[in-house]
């Protein structure tokens, strides 16, 4: 089984619509990350969690919310999605240093 | 914002020929690392060098780092079909956190 995994893997929504991304890992490690790649570009984070009571702000936080529901579990919500994040989104999870990625949510807002 | 840059954009060479890639940072680190990501897949770590060292090597993997030029390089010896993807560095910094460059992407032409 994979270390991380993510749901949905492809979603289409509408502008305006409610969307979760949600990401789990069996890694066992305190910190996790939310990451968005645009085409022809890096990564760039959105929130990340060092710990179930420690969330903190990224490089691009506006539009997005997060849930740390627990240590294994950290879910990713656009409150109200708007076409620019159109985008593919990854959860990450590390120890101190290396980070082992899911495998993506392709998300697409009309 | 990223941290650094990647160079080239994009890499074709014929199978068996070696590949180089560089990125340079703007900041001090901690370590660079350097990630695969195949298309539109998570991405998965290769490998680590310390801001200490100055070279490292992992199978036909080898990287150097240069931070009076605050620069580093990947090299792939002996590339093979299975090494089309794109590269990524990445940077942390004393807060854990890893800021990544645009990437190059590598075509490796049987």
């Amino acid at each position: 089984d994979a270390d991380v995994t993510q749901t949905p893997r492809n979603r289409i929504t509408k502008t305006g619509k409610r969307i979760m991304l949600e990401c789990s890992q069996t890694k066992g490690h305190d910190r996790m990350y939310w990451y968005r790649q645009d085409p022809g570009l890096g990564l760039r984070l959105i929130y990340y969690s060092f710990d179930v009571k420690d969330i903190n702000k990224g490089e691009i936080s506006d539009g997005y919310s997060v849930s740390r529901q627990a240590q294994a579990k950290f879910s990713l919500s656009l409150e109200s999605a708007i076409p620019n994040q159109t985008a593919l989104y990854f959860c990450a999870t590390s120890g101190r240093e290396r980070q082992f990625f899911g495998p993506g949510t392709r998300l697409t807002v009309l | 914002s990223q941290q650094g840059e990647e160079d080239p954009q994009a890499l074709s060479i014929q199978e068996g020929e070696n590949a180089t890639m560089n990125c340079s940072y703007k900041t001090s680190i901690n370590n660079l690392q350097w990630y695969r990501q195949n298309s539109g897949r998570g991405l998965v770590h290769l490998i680590l060098i310390r801001s200490n060292e100055r070279e490292k090597h992992s199978g036909r993997l080898r990287v150097t780092l240069d931070t009076s030029k605050k620069s580093s390089s990947l090299l792939i010896t002996a590339s093979r079909a299975a090494d089309t993807a794109s590269y990524f560095c990445a940077t942390q910094d004393s807060n854990y956190q890893l800021i990544w460059g645009a990437g190059t992407k590598l075509i490796i032409k049987p």
